[in-house]
Order: C-alpha cells, then structure tokens, then sequence
C-alpha cells in the first residue's frame, strides 16, 4: 500500500528567504505526486503535480517541487517567502499501479515570518 | 464555472444521531471523493465515487456510507454518530477516476461537531 510522509510538522522561514516543505512516499509501482495548499476555513487548493517526465514541475504562486526517485521524495520550494504563503500543505502521493486509492500526508503548517 | 459545493457548511449533532452531507461536484465532473480532515490524523480517505459507482473505500467503520447520483451528486452518511467524528468532512471532484491527467477540485468542507 501507498502512503506518504512530511516529516515537519511546522517550518518557519522569514520572508524573502527560500522555503522547502518536505514529503517523502512509498508506492509499489510509480507514483503520481501532488502538492495541495489549505488556507484557514477553506478547503484545499490544488499547487501542482508530478505525473511524468521532467523531475522539476512548476506550479502556481512561484511554487515548484523536485521528484526524486532515489530519495523517494518530492520536496516542495519556493525561492523567495511571502507572508501570504503562510498555511497548511499537503503532500499527496497515488501509486500507478495500485488501487487509485489518493493518499494525503497530514500536512505542513508553513509560518512565514515577516 | 460554479465550483465543487458542500451543504451544509456546519453541522452540530448529538452523538447517537445520523447525519447526511452533500457534496455537487464541479459541472462535468464524474469522480467524488471524500475526505475526513482532523487536526491529528490529517487528511485520512474515506471512498471515491465515479459514475454512480464506489470505486474505493477508505478504512472506516460501516456507520461511514455513502453514493453518488446520475448528475454526479455525491451524499455520504454517517449513522451513530460518536464524539470522534468530529472534523471536516472535505469533498473533491475531478474529471476521471483515479487522477490519471486531472488533480482534484475541493469544495470548502462541512465542519460537523458532535456534542
């Protein structure tokens, strides 16, 4: 079975500084990555994904991630902080070959201080 | 285009009662999917529907149902409800099952507090 992991709980980052969210997973085949945003009282927004081909995706808000097979990672970073970016992001992770099943890490508070 | 609606927005139950949510994906949308979102558990799956048939179920007690109507409606139902169930109960559409080429679309969630 798939799962996936974000090893922080909180990240604290000054604005204008770079940020990276961690997220690791597991899959038996390969995987479909996804990065979601949740803003207080919302539900979550969708930030990119990771299907095939180049390892770095882009996304929205000058987001990006890096797939990693080796490292079984899929770390999302953004070069330059907005206090705005402060929220909750989920890593979600669904394994090609297995039951479709989309399963979310339990998620990153991102603090950006000003 | 509308987004994906959730009703109602809260909900408060007593324990032992039964409640049902709403979900109306996003206008063409087949597949829905419910999640539970508690501050300890994050995220966890609760079934996803496409095509009025439930293409997977997450591990949750039998007191957890649900379905998905011809235009894509989605209800689920909790029976006998127990404190623990309180928590954000998130709906997401998307165009295929199983995001082979689309993310999902979430609506804001119904936040149900059992009392």
């Amino acid at each position: 079975a798939q799962s996936v992991a974000q090893p922080e709980d909180q990240v604290n980052v000054a604005e204008g500084n770079p940020l990276t969210v961690k997220c690791t997973y597991s899959v038996s085949g390969n995987p479909y990555l996804f990065w979601y945003v949740q803003y207080p009282n919302r539900g979550l927004q969708f930030l990119l994904k990771y299907i095939t081909g180049d390892n770095l995706v882009k996304g929205s808000y000058g987001f990006e991630a890096e797939f990693n097979k080796s490292q079984t990672s899929f770390h999302l970073k953004k070069p330059s902080a907005l206090v705005s970016d402060s929220a909750l992001y989920f890593c979600a992770v669904r394994d090609k070959l297995g039951d479709d099943k989309i399963i979310f890490g339990k998620g990153t508070r991102l603090h950006i201080l000003p | 285009k509308a987004g994906v609606t959730q009703t109602p927005r809260y909900l408060i139950k007593t324990r032992g009662q039964q409640v049902t949510l709403s979900c109306s994906p996003i206008s063409g949308h087949r597949s829905v999917s419910w999640y539970q979102q508690t501050p300890g558990q994050g995220l966890q799956f609760l079934f996803e529907y496409f095509s009025e048939t439930q293409r997977n179920k997450g591990n949750f007690p039998g007191r957890f149902s649900g379905r998905q109507f011809s235009n894509s409606r989605s209800e689920m139902n909790v029976s006998t409800l127990e404190l623990g169930d309180s928590a954000l109960y998130l709906c997401a559409s998307s165009l295929d099952a199983g995001l082979v080429r689309y993310g999902y679309t979430f609506g804001s969630g119904t936040r149900l507090t059992v009392v």
